[in-house]
């Protein structure tokens, strides 16, 4: 049973540029959420998908947009990339109902330069 | 959500039960306590998690004080592989599948 999966492991990016990151949820769960740990601190919530729809959402600007899938999977998309973006961007899945426990993906690293 | 209060750090001698506090002063009664630790650069990793009775799984015990104000995750025999921060999460209902993380405990266990 494959857990939850990230691509790409490492990314960078150039300032003013937009990148795309992806996320496979655990079988057989169908809510994502994305989470944003800069150098040294604790992750911080971006925002959750279920059933293809943005159901939370954290302090995070416009330019952090996300998509869900039929199959469940999901794209994080940042765009107009600032070097403060640069961070190690995770995907967590989890079921909608019953007391959900999170189940995080290993991450993808992102560097803004 | 109720915020948590962690020690930022702590030291383990290999084999000896580590014990990590977690103060939650302003949780509410129906908000669960969740222990998750993360080893360098790896995602999070669920422990455990308790509403108000004492908890045991495989990799931990965790015991919340009867006025809930406070809990304790305990590694009953604490490897070099259990270096990790340690992060103690408060969540409820009202805000559904959000984890807040602080800055938790890193732990260090020591040969």
């Amino acid at each position: 049973d494959a857990g939850v999966t990230q691509s790409p492991t490492h990314l960078i990016k150039t300032r003013g540029q937009q990148v795309t990151l992806r996320c496979s949820p655990k079988s057989g769960h169908d809510t994502v959420s994305w989470y944003q740990q800069a150098l040294g601190q604790g992750p911080q919530f971006i925002f959750q998908y279920y059933e293809e729809e943005e159901r939370q959402r954290g302090n995070f600007p416009d330019r952090f947009s996300g998509h869900q899938f039929p199959n469940y999977s999901s794209e994080l998309n940042v765009n107009a990339l600032l070097l403060g973006d640069s961070a190690l961007y995770l995907c967590a899945s989890s079921f909608e109902t019953g007391r959900n426990e999170q189940y995080f993906g290993p991450g993808t690293r992102l560097t803004v330069t | 959500d109720a915020k948590t209060t962690q020690p930022p750090s702590m030291d383990c001698a290999e084999g000896r039960a580590a014990n990590l506090p977690c103060n939650h002063s302003t949780i509410s009664g129906n908000e669960y306590v969740y222990w998750y630790r993360q080893i360098h650069s790896q995602g999070p990793q669920y422990i455990i998690h308790g509403l108000k009775n004492n908890e045991t799984n495989e990799m931990a015990s965790l015991i919340i004080t009867e006025d809930r104000k406070s809990s304790t995750l305990i590694l009953p025999h604490a490897t070099l592989r259990d270096t990790a921060v340690y992060y103690c999460i408060v969540r409820g209902p009202h805000n559904f599948n959000k984890f807040y993380f602080g800055s938790g405990t890193k732990l260090n266990v020591k040969p």
